[in-house]
């Protein structure tokens, strides 16, 4: 149990397009989501949170017009780029918190490798 | 601000023996623990947690410390085999808050 997806595992698109990531809680409830951001050799970087129904929590720095982040349903967040460039080229993850195990556990999915040319 | 940091950015170790990776924290109000384990393209991979009433907790292979004076947890990885070779990150949070907070990792390898 306790899987989270992520669709897709990888994506290679033109500078100036647009690239959608989806995160899925396949056999649980996910009150809240995160979305991070790692480059090579980096550790992982909390972009936001969102949560089911409101609006996402930007980390400083993270661009919210740039990073749009939506939660419609408790088993579905996505973080759509916007506008891609060369220095968006990043490995993508998200994770879920599930409803019924409290604000401490956290599932992560195996990531989308994003590049950008 | 907020940090945790390893110490060593590399672990070789020979295998059949014993890893010690450790981390430092700097939020003293962080009272949750996690350790992860990331392979090459993967997502990270819960291996062991500890919350701050604890200074030790056990798992399979697997032993984390922690040592909340000096704001400093290890985890101990015994028997080492090739499939533990890996990027390992400590985490930490505080309880009352949703997210957690990376350190930089460690990779580690293991001899034959």
């Amino acid at each position: 149990g306790a899987v989270v997806s992520q669709h897709p595992s990888w994506v290679i698109c033109k500078s100036g397009t647009s690239v959608k990531i989806e995160c899925r809680s396949l056999d649980f409830q996910a009150t809240t989501m995160f979305w991070y951001r790692q480059f090579p050799k980096q550790s992982l970087m909390l972009m936001a949170t969102s949560n089911e129904g409101s609006k996402a929590t930007y980390e400083q720095g993270v661009e919210k017009d740039k990073f749009l982040i939506n939660h419609a349903s408790l088993t579905l967040s996505t973080l759509t780029v916007t506008s891609a460039h060369p220095e968006d080229s990043s490995f993508y993850i998200c994770s879920a918190s599930p409803l019924e195990s409290g604000r401490d556990t956290q599932y992560f999915g195996p990531g989308t490798r994003l590049t950008v040319l | 601000g907020e940090s945790v940091g390893l110490h060593l950015p590399t672990l070789s170790v020979q295998e059949g023996d014993n890893s010690i990776i450790n981390c430092a924290y700097s939020n003293s109000a962080s009272d949750y623990f996690i350790w992860y384990k990331q392979e090459s393209g993967k997502g990270p991979q819960f291996i062991i947690d500890i919350r701050s009433n604890m200074d030790k907790r056990q798992g399979q292979r697997v032993t984390v410390l922690l040592n909340k004076t000096v704001k400093h947890l290890s985890l101990q990885i015994a028997a080492t085999q090739p499939g533990d070779s890996a990027v390992y990150f400590c985490a930490s949070k505080v309880s009352s808050a949703s997210k957690i907070i990376f350190g930089s990792g460690t990779r580690l390898s293991i001899r034959p």
